[in-house]
């Protein structure tokens, strides 16, 4: 099975701290994302990746920048952090376009910024 | 990007068949229905997905309108372990943004 891995499950950052957050993935897939995930809002995409070192802007990528140096691993840095950056973030990949297998996600991250 | 409407939230019996509907009106025909659930403290995983014909798997059944403006997923036989958010999203070929919206909530009583 593909396991898409995130370092940290909850994690506690002060404001204007450079935060980041590491996601693996086992199985060779091209593709990567990360989602922020809020009550009643639901996962919002805030930047993915098709290839290393490529990234493209999602639907909220204020506050945000990736760095995708290796195929396996994806990450997500919040400059400076913000409490309205408080959120669960998850992580996904897929192989091609995710049309025939899907997304793997990983188990999230809660960050808290206080 | 094309938008999916769920209702907030579902309850049934244990052991009795669920249906989860989702409407996807501006769904274009490049567009694929994914279905994906999300247990509680967990990532969401995949459940199902399909084109145009209904789809069967051993998680659930995925039945889809002949004009592809609605679906539904179909568990057979509820248990307590599938109470949990329900997804359904559309997956275009076109690009890679998805939208996932609010989702189902399901509650499964015993």
């Amino acid at each position: 099975d593909v396991k898409v891995t995130q370092s940290s499950r909850y994690l506690v950052k002060r404001t204007g701290e450079k935060v980041f957050l590491e996601c693996v993935q086992d199985m060779d897939h091209e593709n990567m994302f990360w989602y922020r995930q809020d009550p009643g809002l639901g996962l919002r995409l805030i930047y993915f990746s098709y290839d290393v070192k490529m990234k493209e802007k999602g639907d909220i990528p204020e506050g945000y920048s990736v760095s995708r140096e290796k195929k396996e691993r994806f990450s997500l840095i919040l400059e400076s952090a913000s409490t309205n950056q408080t959120s669960m973030y998850l992580c996904a990949s897929s192989l091609s376009r995710g049309l025939t297998y899907g997304y793997t996600f990983g188990s999230g991250t809660r960050l808290t910024v206080v | 990007d094309a938008k999916t409407t769920q209702p907030n939230s579902m309850e049934s019996n244990e052991e009795e068949p669920v249906h989860l509907p989702c409407n996807h009106s501006t769904i274009s025909g490049t567009d694929y229905i994914h279905w994906y659930r999300q247990l509680p403290s967990q990532g969401p995983e995949y459940v199902i997905h399909g084109l145009t014909s209904n789809v069967n798997n051993r998680m659930a059944s995925l039945a889809i309108a002949e004009d592809r403006k609605s679906s539904t997923l179909i568990l057979h036989r509820a248990t307590l372990r599938d109470a949990a958010v329900y997804y359904c999203i559309l997956l275009n070929t076109g690009g890679f943004k998805t939208i996932f919206g609010a989702g189902t909530r399901l509650f499964v009583k015993a």
